[in-house]
């Protein structure tokens, strides 16, 4: 099975950085994800990583160690807007369809 | 822009009720997902699909059922609802190895 996890909540000020960190457990690893999600809408995509190392994408990046089973999604300059939940999910290729298990997903909240 | 669609957004069925919750999606996606999602439990694996007529049980089936008659449509089917399914739901597709679009949920409350 898979085994995700991943802080429930954080809180950090506008302008910093954070880290948003994540461990997992799975047989078929085929590669991570991180979405966002504002409360009641639907997640969308940030990132993607299938290789070790860190991929980019402008105030955000998302890190990858399959050796350690861990990743981290990390967001600068923060902005009030960043407030939403941060999911991080694992793609099984052992499991059929190339199926994505999400963790519980972490509440960030940015204040002033 | 992909677009993945639920037809309803708030849904309140009765106890005993049979419901029924579409999904349909436009980028000719070969694999579709049903997902609940509930505090403190993130999102949860229903069922899934990767063909047309094709279907398998995610970690949650129970009391559930989905149905694919075309590739662009998947529909969830709650044979009898109970109070304990009120949730929000969530349709994703993807291809094989692309990150999953999600639709805008359905939040259903079985009284």
């Amino acid at each position: 099975g898979q085994n995700i996890d991943q802080p429930t909540e954080m809180t950090a000020t506008e302008g910093a950085i954070v880290q948003i960190n994540c461990t997992y457990q799975t047989s078929g690893f085929n590669g991570l994800f991180w979405y966002q999600q504002h409360a009641g809408e639907a997640p969308t995509f940030l990132s993607y990583n299938v290789l070790d190392g860190l991929e980019e994408k402008g105030r955000f990046s998302s890190f990858l160690s399959r050796s350690k089973g861990y990743s981290y999604l990390l967001l600068k300059e923060l902005q009030m807007k960043d407030s939403a939940s941060y999911l991080c999910a694992v793609r099984d290729h052992q499991t059929g369809a190339n199926n994505l298990f999400f963790g519980t997903g972490t509440r960030l909240t940015v204040i002033p | 822009d992909v677009k993945v669609t639920q037809s309803s957004r708030y849904l309140v069925k009765r106890t005993g009720e049979k419901v029924f919750l579409e999904c349909v999606q436009d980028m000719d996606h070969e694999n579709m997902f049903w997902y609940r999602q509930d505090p403190g439990l993130g999102l949860r694996l229903i069922y899934f699909s990767y063909d047309v007529k094709m279907k398998e049980k995610g970690d949650i089936p129970e009391g559930y059922s989905v149905s694919r008659e075309k590739k662009e449509r998947f529909s969830l089917i709650l044979e009898s609802a109970s109070t304990n399914q009120t949730s929000m739901y969530l349709c994703a597709s993807s291809e094989e190895v692309s990150e999953a679009f999600f639709g805008q949920g359905t939040r259903l409350t079985v009284v």
